[in-house]
C-alpha cells in the first residue's frame, strides 16, 4: 500500500538556524511533490512544488529537493524565524491524479 | 481573489441533527475538495468534484452527503453524525486542467458532535 512518512516528532531548532524536514514515500511514482505549511486550526497553504525531472527548487529562504531513487523529498528553511513555527506536509502526485494524499506532517518549532 | 470561504467556522450540532457546510470560490476552479482533520493529524480526503460532478468519494459514510450545486459552491450535508465524526472539515479548490494545480484551502469549519 502507499505511504508517505515524516518526522512524526517535533523538530526544534534555534532561531537562524536550517531546518531540514524529510519526505519518504513508498509506492508512488510521483509526478511531482507538493509541501504545505499549516498553523493550528488553519487550512494549509500551498508553498512550492517539484517537478520529478527537477533536483532542487528554491523559493526565498525555502529549498526543497526531490530524488526518485530514493523516494524522498527534502524540504530546507534557512536562517529560520520563530514565524516559520508551523506543521509542514508533503503530498507526492502521481500523474493524472489531481487530488493530493498528505503525509502526516512534521511540526517545527524555532525557538528565539 | 484567491481566497475559498466556509461557512460556519464553528458548529455543534447533536446526533440527531441535520445541517450543512458551505465552501466557496471565486477562483473559476472547477475542481472541489472535501478534505476531514482530526487533531494531530494530516487532512483526508473525502470527496473530490470536478465539473461540478463527484468523482471521487473515498468511501465516506452516507451521513456525509456531498453537493455541487455550481462551479463556485461546494456543500456538505451531514446526518445522524457520531461523537467521532467530531473534526476539522476543510473545503479546497484547484485547477482541473492542470496536472500539477495547487490545492487553495478554506480555513476550515470546526465540527463537534454531541
Amino acid at each position: 500500500s502507499q505511504k508517505i512518512e515524516q518526522n512524526s516528532e517535533a523538530l526544534n531548532i534555534q532561531e537562524g538556524k536550517t531546518a531540514t524536514l524529510t519526505c519518504n514515500y513508498t509506492n508512488y511514482s510521483p509526478a511531482y511533490l507538493q509541501w504545505y505549511r499549516q498553523d493550528p486550526g488553519r487550512g494549509p497553504v500551498f508553498l512550492l512544488l517539484i517537478r520529478e525531472n527537477e533536483k532542487e527548487k528554491r523559493k526565498e529562504r525555502l529549498k526543497v529537493t526531490f530524488d526518485t531513487t530514493l523516494k524522498q523529498s527534502l524540504f530546507h528553511i534557512t536562517a529560520s524565524q520563530p514565524a516559520d513555527s508551523a506543521t509542514y506536509l508533503c503530498a507526492p502526485q502521481n500523474t493524472g491524479r489531481r487530488a493530493l494524499t498528505f503525509g502526516s506532517g512534521t511540526r517545527l518549532q524555532v525557538q528565539p | 481573489d484567491t481566497e475559498v470561504t466556509q461557512t460556519p467556522k464553528h458548529l455543534v450540532m447533536g446526533m440527531t441533527n441535520k445541517k450543512s457546510l458551505k465552501c466557496e470560490q471565486h477562483m473559476g476552479h472547477r475542481a472541489m475538495y472535501w478534505y476531514k482533520q482530526k487533531a494531530k493529524k494530516p487532512p483526508e480526503l473525502m470527496f473530490v468534484y470536478s465539473y461540478e460532478k463527484l468523482s471521487i468519494n473515498e468511501s465516506v459514510p452516507s451521513r456525509f452527503s456531498p453537493e455541487c450545486p455550481n462551479s463556485s459552491l461546494l456543500n456538505l450535508h451531514l446526518h445522524a453524525l457520531q461523537p467521532e465524526d467530531s473534526a476539522l472539515y476543510l473545503c479546497a479548490s484547484s485547477q482541473w486542467d492542470k496536472n500539477t494545480g495547487e490545492l487553495f484551502f478554506g480555513e476550515g469549519s470546526r465540527l463537534t458532535v454531541l
